[in-house]
């Protein structure tokens, strides 16, 4: 069965850095999302993407993240300066006519 | 505002014995409905979905039950085993909307 991947699996960055999160979403989903979990929460919407744009954006995916499609197969998050508070997974996910699936996550750690 | 949660935080069952997690939805516009299933260190899996217009749907050894009176929605796992033991989350959205909203979670925990 088809399934989003994600890398890495595990990131560890410093504080003020940016880091990029890669997904390949599955290969003939045209609906892209991004989502976090802070450990031990729920899981909280990002931002989608659909047609090379953003179509809709949650209040935490402020100036600092950003979205791009460089190619036909990735989807990317990148946080320009982390901060503390972006320590959480991130799932990223994908549908056509179909729910959502996601892939197993990033654990991103700040410190 | 939005908001999908759930009443039990954590439930125990015995393993053979029949499991129910709930969920209570607020967003009466909420058309769609979908019950994943997270392991640990996984992302959330699909188990379920159901729409408004229905208001019961089975699976394999799993059946969603809708109620649109009260918005509730709850999800049963018939014999369940151990395997099931994960984080449920019930999550809803306008079909084919861009934005699905998850609630809390309900850590099912099955002993043997």
């Amino acid at each position: 069965e088809p399934e989003v991947t994600q890398t890495p699996s595990h990131q560890v960055t410093q504080m003020g850095q940016e880091v990029i999160l890669r997904c390949v979403p599955i290969s003939n989903h045209l609906y892209f999302y991004w989502y976090r979990q802070i450990l031990g929460q729920k899981v909280e919407f990002l931002v989608s993407f659909y047609n090379n744009e953003i179509s809709e954006k949650s209040e935490i995916f402020d100036d600092q993240f950003s979205v791009e499609r460089p190619d036909g197969s990735n989807f990317t998050l990148k946080i320009r300066s982390t901060k503390l508070e972006d320590s959480a997974m991130y799932f990223c996910a994908s549908r056509g006519n179909s729910p959502l699936h996601f892939g197993n996550g990033t654990r991103l750690t700040v410190t | 505002g939005e908001s999908v949660g759930l009443h039990l935080p954590t439930l125990s069952v015995q393993e053979g014995d029949n499991s129910i997690i709930n969920c209570a939805y607020s967003n009466s516009a909420s058309d769609y409905f979908i019950w994943y299933k997270q392991e640990s260190g996984k992302g959330p899996q699909f188990i379920i979905d159901i729409r408004s217009n229905m208001d019961k749907r089975q699976g394999q050894r799993v059946t969603v039950l809708l109620n649109k009176t009260v918005k509730h929605l709850s999800l049963q796992i018939a014999a369940t085993q151990p395997g099931d033991s994960a984080v449920y989350f019930c999550a809803e959205n306008m079909e084919y909307g861009n934005k699905l909203v998850f609630g809390a979670g309900t850590i099912l925990r099955v002993k043997s």
